[in-house]
């Protein structure tokens, strides 16, 4: 029953280091986004894929790429990351055409970018 | 854009009591999905209710029940018979019904709420 499944937990980076924050669902969603979320002002809409093969800007997507590598996976790359970026990151999924079934989260991601 | 909006940062109930929490959003769409998270220190997020637009009767899960008042843009969650286990972050979320925009949430800024004994 694993549900959304992200990886890593937890990662420590220097400024200008690169990462990908990887994400996988096993429910056959259609749908799946990339959260994140800051003291005070909750979560925040990164990239999404409305569908296997295409992908979509969130609110704040500058210094964010995105792949959506398969129907499972969605994957977040920071390219040169920066203090700002440090956050906890949110993988979701849903089923996406079907509106009024919810979003299905993951653990989250703790990022930290000194 | 939508926008929702949390106007309580935190909130305190006495075990056993009954709590309710605010929540305010601003749209132009007369459909659409409003949830409430939890999300406790492990940090999942996990849904504790939903509410059609189009539904005039106010969702209920167990201890769990809303207030929805669509004129006034008002979602309010009532925790009655709180126990320990309640304490957590809670989120208020907004989905356009809209099919074509692939179910995005519109979070609020959340409401911090304590349990005590």
């Amino acid at each position: 029953n694993a549900g959304v499944t992200q990886t890593p937990k937890f990662q420590v980076l220097k400024t200008g280091q690169s990462m990908t924050l990887q994400c996988a669902q096993d429910m056959n969603h259609n749908s799946m986004y990339w959260y994140r979320q800051d003291p005070g002002m909750g979560l925040r809409l990164i990239y999404y894929s409305a569908s296997e093969g295409t992908t979509d800007k969130g609110e704040v997507p500058n210094g964010y790429n995105v792949s959506r590598l398969n129907k499972r996976e969605f994957s977040l790359r920071l390219e040169s990351a920066a203090p700002s970026q440090t956050s906890v990151y949110f993988c979701a999924s849903s089923h996406g055409q079907l509106s009024n079934q919810p979003q299905h989260f993951g653990d989250g991601t703790r990022l930290s970018i000194l | 854009a939508q926008t929702v909006t949390q106007s309580q940062p935190e909130m305190s109930v006495q075990e056993a009591e009954t709590v309710t929490l605010s929540c305010t959003y601003d749209t132009s769409e007369s459909d659409y999905y409003l949830f409430w998270y939890k999300q406790p220190p492990s940090r999942q997020m996990i849904l504790v209710i939903r509410q059609e637009a189009y539904k005039q009767q106010n969702a209920t899960e167990n201890r769990f029940s809303v207030n929805f008042q669509k004129a006034a843009k008002s979602f309010s969650l009532k925790i009655s018979d709180s126990q320990l286990g309640d304490a957590a972050m809670y989120f208020c979320a907004y989905r356009s019904a809209d099919t074509g925009t692939a179910s995005k949430l519109t979070f609020g800024t959340g409401t911090r709420l304590q349990v005590t004994l």
